[in-house]
């Protein structure tokens, strides 16, 4: 079965630091998304992303948040200048179409901020 | 605003046991609903996936099923393995095609 690609698997970063935790979609998939999940917390919808825009982003996805796809493949997420509560777990997803079909996870990247 | 609850939130049973998890959704408006299954510190492994038009999938010794009505879906796993110990996370697919999670149960199987 085809994979979603996240690199690196673990982050460490120091509070205030820019971080971008990238992703390697399949390949003819066309909508975009980053999940977290805060340890010990429920995987929370960050922000989907359609034809190079931002579809639909939650609360949480502040100023702080940005998202690109940058080229045919890669699609990114960068924190500008990290908190210790970004801590947790990211998880991109990607699906072919906008229909009911199922959405295919990366393996995440664990980002702890010190 | 759409909620999904997963009961219990831990789970611990001898091996062998047959056993049900369950999931429920305040909106009944969904596509479909997925169950998935994370390991510590691990990511996301989809075991089954219930288009909002049916009523159960079948997966080897798991069985899911879906009462879009009642907001309502049950994991029914046979004969627990040691190896069926995880987190089992379930999803509801919303009308703008995210998904939204529950919190979980984590479940313990003792051999």
């Amino acid at each position: 079965e085809p994979e979603v690609t996240q690199t690196p698997s673990h982050q460490v970063t120091q509070m205030g630091q820019e971080v971008i935790l990238r992703c390697v979609p399949i390949s003819n998939h066309l909508y975009f998304y980053w999940y977290r999940q805060i340890l010990g917390q429920k995987v929370e919808f960050l922000v989907s992303f359609y034809n190079n825009e931002i579809s639909e982003k939650s609360e949480i996805f502040d100023d702080q948040f940005s998202v690109e796809r940058p080229d045919g493949s890669n699609f990114t997420l960068k924190i500008r200048s990290t908190k210790l509560e970004d801590s947790a777990m990211y998880f991109c997803a990607s699906k072919k179409e906008a229909t009911n079909e199922k959405l295919f996870f990366g393996s995440g990247t664990q980002l702890s901020v010190l | 605003k759409q909620e999904v609850t997963q009961i219990p939130a831990a789970l611990s049973v001898p091996e062998g046991e047959n056993l049900v998890l369950n999931c429920s959704f305040t909106d009944s408006a969904i596509y479909n609903l997925q169950w998935f299954r994370q390991d510590p510190g691990k990511g996301l492994t989809s075991l089954l996936l219930i288009q909002s038009s049916q009523r159960e999938q079948t997966s080897g010794r798991l069985n899911a099923s879906l009462d879009k009505s009642s907001g309502r879906s049950t994991l029914y796993i046979a004969a627990s393995q040691p190896g069926d110990s995880a987190t089992y996370l379930c999803a509801v697919m919303d009308s703008s095609y995210k998904l939204i999670f529950g919190s979980g149960t984590r479940l313990l199987v003792r051999p």
